[in-house]
């Protein structure tokens, strides 16, 4: 159980234009889902905590106009990248948390290239 | 503020050898959790293990357990009979949903560890 999933994997785009990446709770509902960001070697940096139904609470220096997150439901969060630059080129990591016991259980992550 | 540390960027074990993870913590909370997650090449973070901090019983799963030492703000990671498949960054997490009003991680920097045949 505690199955989290994130699409797409993989995704290249071209300077200025958006991205969507998708994270799902595929076997449990999750009031809480969290946005990383991980620099190659580099611990995950939290970028932003999405509650279904509520506006995301932004970390501080992450630009909320560019990082747009949507919770639409207890299953879904999305993040937008949008007019992506090549310094935003990263890996995108979504955790869901249970209420109990606050333990996140984390997607496969989604590598971002941006040209 | 809440920090965590881990002070070993890097470290190796032979295989069916055991190897210990260190982990600290800055807090002054009562309550909390802690987290041991690994990372292996596949980038997928998996949970190790997971000790609350009332619990003075250090909690184990199968080849991995934890030295939790609250009084010392310790929490480290012994994994027994290391395999091949153990090879993976490893991090340390701290949360405290009474500070952070969710269920917000602090994590360390993490160790990379190697298992050599």
């Amino acid at each position: 159980g505690a199955v989290v999933s994130q699409h797409p994997s993989r995704v290249i785009c071209k300077s200025g234009t958006s991205v969507k990446i998708e994270c799902r709770s595929l076997d449990f509902q999750a009031t809480t889902m969290f946005w990383y960001r991980q620099f190659p070697k580099k611990s995950l940096m939290l970028m932003a905590t999405s509650n279904e139904g509520s506006k995301a609470t932004y970390e501080q220096g992450v630009e909320k106009d560019k990082f747009l997150i949507n919770h639409a439901s207890l299953t879904l969060s999305t993040l937008t990248v949008t007019s992506a630059h090549p310094e935003d080129s990263s890996f995108y990591i979504c955790s869901a948390s249970l209420i109990a016991g606050g333990v996140q259980f984390f997607g496969p992550g989604t590598r971002l290239t941006v040209l | 503020a809440q920090t965590v540390t881990q002070s070993q960027p890097e470290m190796s074990v032979q295989e069916a050898e055991t190897v210990t993870l260190s982990c600290t913590y800055d807090t002054s909370e009562n309550n909390y959790y802690l987290f041991w997650y690994k990372q292996p090449p596949s980038r997928q973070m998996i949970l190790v293990i997971r000790q609350e901090a009332y619990k003075q019983q250090n909690a184990t799963e199968n080849r991995f357990s934890v030295n939790f030492q609250k009084a010392a703000k310790s929490f480290s990671l012994k994994i027994s009979d290391s395999q091949l498949g153990d090879t993976a960054m490893y991090f340390c997490a701290f949360m405290n949903p009474r500070t952070s009003g969710t269920y917000k991680y602090i994590f360390g920097t993490g160790t990379r560890l190697k298992v050599l045949a």
